[in-house]
């Protein structure tokens, strides 16, 4: 039990363009999920808390306007790079905890983007 | 102020040893929990143990035992009789407050490397 999905697993595209990141709890419903972004043998750096049926709240530096986050339901959440740029390569992993869970927060395989 | 700090970057280990992963954290929360998760090389954060500020005990998942510290602000991780399989990176993690829809913070990890 308690697995998160994330899609796609490797993405490539263009500079410019947007692109779509999905998290999925697959077999718990999740109020909560988080978006992480990793550099290169460097630290998970939080960007964002996200929250079913609200904004989500962004951590200091993340632009809201680039990274935009939908938790459209409990159990799907979706982080878009608009306009991407080679600076936005990189691992995103998204988390999820359980609605009225206690400590768990389960995390997604990762997404790793690649802006050309 | 860095609220989690883990000062070893590399660790090597030779097989059926045990190794000792440091972290030292920074809160003045009285609630807080503190995690530690595993990556490997393909990028999933795979959870291993979890301290609650208010446990007495060190917690203990097989291998894995948190040597818990609350007055030296301390919270490392032994990992019993090594293996290879073991070799990975290793972040830990805290949380100030007991609610899963409270955020972690991730130390910047400790590379462990187990040898034949």
């Amino acid at each position: 039990g308690a697995v998160v999905s994330q899609h796609p697993s490797r993405v490539i595209c263009k500079s410019g363009t947007s692109v779509k990141i999905e998290c999925r709890s697959l077999d718990f419903q999740a109020t909560t999920m988080f978006w992480y972004r990793q550099f290169p043998k460097k630290s998970l750096m939080l960007m964002a808390t996200s929250n079913e049926g609200s904004k989500a709240t962004y951590e200091q530096g993340v632009e809201k306007d680039k990274f935009l986050i939908n938790h459209a339901s409990l159990t799907l959440s979706t982080l878009t790079v608009t306009s991407a740029h080679p600076e936005d390569s990189s691992f995103y992993i998204c988390s999820a905890t359980p609605t009225g869970g206690f400590y768990e927060q389960y995390f997604g395989p990762g997404t790793r983007l690649t802006v050309t | 102020a860095q609220k989690i700090t883990q000062t070893q970057p590399g660790m090597f280990v030779q097989e059926k040893e045990a190794v000792t992963l440091d972290c030292t954290y920074d809160t003045s929360d009285q609630s807080y929990g503190l995690f530690w998760y595993k990556q490997p090389s393909s990028g999933e954060m795979i959870f291993l143990i979890y301290q609650g500020s208010y446990d007495e005990q060190n917690a203990t998942e097989g291998r894995y035992s948190l040597n818990f510290q609350k007055a030296r602000k301390s919270a490392n991780l032994v990992i019993s009789a090594s293996q290879l399989g073991d070799s990975a990176m290793y972040f830990c993690a805290m949380r100030e407050g007991m609610g899963n829809t409270d955020k972690l913070i991730f130390g910047t990890g400790t590379r462990l490397q187990v040898f034949p």
